[in-house]
């Protein structure tokens, strides 16, 4: 069946760092990945999405990179802030349907 | 742009009651719209998708019968929990595309559900 890992539950990091979170798959090709920010009690707001023949997408301080070979996207959050603080869900999309993996927690320390 | 909004954002009644939840898209047209479902630290697990004017088509071990959805319009999707019992307590999360093929979902911000 489809699988999505995303690597740690949760990660701490000193505010000014780069930030870097893994989302791995199996069992799937997806057309698209897309990573999602959701606050305690809130729905999920959409960041960045990357398509399958895309290596590489930018913006602002977030970085995501695709590799269809290693079936991994990695997100990247540079210069991190406190207010970055926040789970983050990566997401596959073939068709019409989505599969979220269950997040990374991240937390950005003053 | 590409608001979603959700209503309401917590309920708390009595087991046997029906609650429903309104899932609005007030800036977009949605032509597809998504009912999740969230247990805390879990991931978001799809409950059915439902187009404007189409029957909802429900994941593997959802109630269609529990969980009735409609999409009325390109602007409202509802969601109505039938006779809801304890074990239906859970963070229900909207989720809205306008467009074609493999866009971004906008998401509400959730009805937290509570049946006593």
């Amino acid at each position: 069946s489809q699988k999505i890992e995303q690597n740690s539950e949760a990660l701490n990091i000193q505010e000014g760092k780069t930030a870097t979170l893994t989302c791995n798959y199996t069992n799937y090709s997806p057309a698209y990945l897309q990573w999602y920010r959701q606050d305690p009690g809130r729905g999920p707001v959409f960041l960045l999405l990357i398509r399958e023949n895309e290596k590489e997408k930018r913006k602002e301080r977030l970085k995501v990179t695709f590799d269809t070979t290693l079936k991994q996207s990695l997100f990247h959050i540079t210069a991190s802030q406190p207010a970055d603080s926040a789970t983050y869900l990566c997401a596959l999309s073939g068709t019409y349907k989505y599969i979220f993996g269950t997040g990374t927690r991240l937390k950005v320390l003053a | 742009g590409a608001v979603v909004s959700q209503h309401p954002s917590r309920v708390i009644c009595k087991s046997g009651t029906s609650v429903k939840i309104e899932c609005r898209s007030l800036d977009f047209q949605a032509t597809t719209m998504f009912w999740y479902r969230q247990f805390p630290k879990q991931s978001l697990m799809l409950m059915a998708t439902s187009n404007e004017g189409s029957k909802a088509t429900y994941e593997q071990g959802v109630e269609k019968d529990k969980f009735l959805i409609n999409h009325a319009s390109l602007t409202l999707s509802t969601l109505t929990v039938t006779s809801a019992h304890p074990e239906d307590s859970s963070f229900y999360i909207c989720s809205a595309r306008g467009g074609r093929g493999n866009q971004p979902q906008h998401f509400g911000d959730g009805t937290r559900l509570s049946i006593l």
